[in-house]
């Protein structure tokens, strides 16, 4: 059972343009919301990430915007770069328990036209 | 550090065979996870351990998976006998976290082993 909703599922911008990929949480309490970036044939690796203390976060052109009432959370790509092209997935950890678990969305896969 | 190490990359097998994946994670790293990516169900997780022991098995889909993880520096995932239905990148990470939520501990993967069951 998906815990974690992400939309879109393919997103297509252009140069220099402002990518946005949305997720939305359920019930579970999670603390720590990362994004992930994978390029084909690699593994997903750590781009970004956020507690829930926290409504925004910045590491250079990337965003994360993070609405702890509504749930949600975003990821804000600003002057999008081919080089950004990739599949993105947002993650949530859960509160309790051991290690490092983390629960995924479904993937966006992104495509920066240059 | 060359990173968390998967093998094989890629492999083809016949449905009814045994297949065994395996991974080697970072050294020092605490907790080791097992996740199925396909394009139907995204990125699942199937299984993961914290000290070499199994804490969270509920995402292994049928009895047909197996996970073991003999000592910190070693682990597979076998799948007897496979079915097409099988096919998809599994992936293996680690953590350096204690195993207690402690911090932001981040995920590291390894480049994944394609697996096609024909």
């Amino acid at each position: 059972q998906q815990q974690v909703k992400q939309s879109p599922q393919s997103l297509i911008v252009q140069k220099g343009g402002i990518s946005i990929i949305n997720c939305a949480y359920e019930n579970t309490a999670f603390d720590y919301f990362p994004w992930y970036q994978q390029f084909p044939g690699k593994g997903p690796a750590l781009l970004i990430a956020i507690r829930p203390d926290v409504s925004e976060k910045k590491e250079g052109r990337f965003t994360i915007s993070f609405n702890k009432s509504a749930k949600q959370f975003s990821l804000h790509i600003m002057d999008s770069q081919p080089g950004d092209s990739a599949t993105y997935f947002c993650a949530a950890r859960p509160n309790r328990g051991y290690g490092n678990k983390l629960v995924f969305g479904a993937g966006t896969i992104l495509r920066v036209k240059s | 550090d060359a990173g968390v190490i998967q093998s094989p990359r890629h492999e083809v097998t016949e449905m009814g065979q045994e297949v065994t994946l395996r991974c080697k994670p970072i050294s020092g790293h605490n907790s080791l996870f097992w996740y199925r990516q396909t394009m139907m169900r995204g990125l699942e997780l199937l299984i993961y351990f914290n000290n070499n022991v199994p804490i969270d098995d509920s995402g292994m889909p049928e009895d047909r998976f197996s996970a073991k993880m003999p000592n910190a520096s070693f682990s597979t995932l076998k799948i007897q006998p496979s079915e097409p239905r099988d096919s998809a990148v599994y992936f293996c990470a680690s953590t350096p976290g204690r195993g207690d939520y402690s911090g932001d501990t981040e995920a590291f993967f390894g480049q994944g082993t394609r697996l096609t069951v024909v």
